[in-house]
């Protein structure tokens, strides 16, 4: 059965470095998704992607985040300069129409110290 | 603002016995509905949806829910507990603005537990 993947799992990083989270979604989806949860706390919706660009992104999604699809398969985040509230877990998903089923990945730990 | 609540965040019942887990959700139109399952190192699996129709919809696993527009419900239920129910429940909201694509507001989760 198609799963969506999630690499690493789990990512330490210091405070004010780069991280790029990597997702390789379910390959005939066309729109593509990140949620994050803080410990404790709901999953937060991020943005979406569709058509290679963003279809829409939340007030967390700001500037020091990024996606991008760099070529046919894989699906990334990027927080150029990580602050210590950053940690969370970071969700993929993905969906093959609007409104359709999201699938979601397994997840990737990130801890900022 | 469209919210979903989940006032129980921790449930712990005998295997065998019934379920239900609480879901409201605020929105202002008709609202896509889920609820997903989360397993300890696992993504989130969907367990069920709700988009129009008949308001008792059958998901995997022997659980269903039940959306109630009067109440802005959306309960899940399973008669018989197993042990491998254990883990976390989601309760989602579909936002549906114009060229939105769909994203989830999630509940805070319940933690369900199982004594055997």
């Amino acid at each position: 059965e198609p799963e969506v993947t999630q690499t690493p799992s789990h990512q330490v990083t210091q405070m004010g470095q780069e991280v790029i989270l990597r997702c390789v979604p379910i390959s005939n989806h066309l729109y593509f998704y990140w949620y994050r949860q803080i410990l404790g706390q709901k999953v937060e919706f991020l943005v979406s992607f569709y058509n290679n660009e963003i279809s829409e992104k939340s007030e967390i999604f700001d500037d020091q985040f990024s996606v991008e699809r760099p070529d046919g398969s894989n699906f990334t985040l990027k927080i150029r300069s990580t602050k210590l509230e950053d940690s969370a877990m970071y969700f993929c998903a993905s969906s093959a129409q609007w409104r359709a089923e999201q699938f979601f990945g397994p997840g990737t730990r990130l801890t900022v110290l | 603002a469209q919210s979903v609540t989940q006032p129980d965040i921790h449930i712990t019942v005998s295997e065998g016995a019934s379920l239900e887990l609480r879901c409201n959700y605020s929105y202002g139109a008709t609202p896509y509905l889920f609820w997903y399952v989360q397993s300890p190192g696992q993504g989130l699996q969907l367990l069920l949806k709700y988009f129009s129709g008949d308001t008792l919809v059958q998901g995997i696993k022997g659980f269903e829910a039940e959306f109630k527009r009067s109440q802005s419900s959306f309960n899940l239920r399973k008669p018989s507990v197993h042990w491998s129910d254990a883990a976390e429940y989601f309760c989602a909201v579909g936002v549906n603005y114009g060229g939105s694509q769909g994203n989830l507001i999630f509940g805070k989760g319940t933690k369900l537990s199982v004594k055997p």
